[in-house]
């Protein structure tokens, strides 16, 4: 089963505009990891922020993790058109035996029109 | 580099066959996991390999087995198919010491299983 939820699940934008996607997990985690996934083919990691970390910025991407609330933030900006596909936030918690183990969100489709 | 590997891209099988696919890592990374992924369940942890050791198992019944060999490659096997296993099956390689938490991951383009 899915540990997190993404919000919202669909997301339609023009060129240059902001993409905001978020999401929520529900156990301590490690890190929370995003990925991008265009049109059913493989995963893309695109940023892991650890959980003693707040904030982490990798070109136009600022992710923000909020452990007190188990909540994820997401913000591409000046979004283009290869930006299409489906983003997914993934943990892996805390205690017990993680290896390897992602948990996924459902993910969010980001549509961004030319 | 070159990235992760899996073969083949595209399989149809009948119920009750069994099917097994190829992951070739990326070179020097020793952990692999896979992943299925449906629309209706999502992305699901299936299990993760390090130094030819299973480590971590998700919540998939007993037909769904693996195995890791000597050079990090990687097989997953199915058998007795049934309808409901088809999917995509993803495969991610790291370098998987899994000291400080999973680390990031390198997807395979995928294997799409399609059971009829």
């Amino acid at each position: 089963s899915q540990q997190g939820e993404e919000d919202p699940q669909a997301l339609s934008i023009q060129e240059g505009e902001n993409a905001t996607m978020n999401c929520s997990y529900k156990t301590s985690i490690n890190n929370l990891q995003w990925y991008r996934q265009n049109s059913g083919r493989g995963l893309v990691h695109l940023i892991l922020i650890r959980s003693n970390e707040r904030e982490k910025h990798s070109g136009r991407l600022r992710v923000t993790l909020d452990t007190s609330k188990k909540s994820s933030s997401l913000l591409i900006t000046a979004s283009r058109a290869a930006d299409t596909a489906s983003y997914f936030c993934a943990t892996d918690a805390r205690g017990g035996t993680s290896y390897g183990k992602l948990t996924f969100g459902q993910g969010t489709i980001l549509t961004v029109h030319p | 580099k070159a990235g992760v590997t899996q073969t083949p891209r595209y399989l149809i099988k009948t119920r009750g066959q069994q099917v097994t696919l190829s992951c070739s890592p990326i070179s020097g990374h020793r952990s692999v996991s896979w992943y299925q992924q449906t629309p209706g369940q999502g992305l699901q942890f299936l299990f993760e390999y390090f130094s030819e050791t299973q480590r971590n198992k998700g919540n998939f019944p007993g037909r769904f087995s693996g195995r890791q060999f000597s050079n990090s490659r990687s097989e997953m096997n199915v058998s007795t198919l049934e309808l409901g296993d088809s999917a995509l099956y993803l495969c991610a390689s790291s370098l998987g010491w899994g000291g400080a938490g999973v680390d990031e991951q390198y997807f395979g383009p995928g294997t799409r299983l399609t059971v009829t």
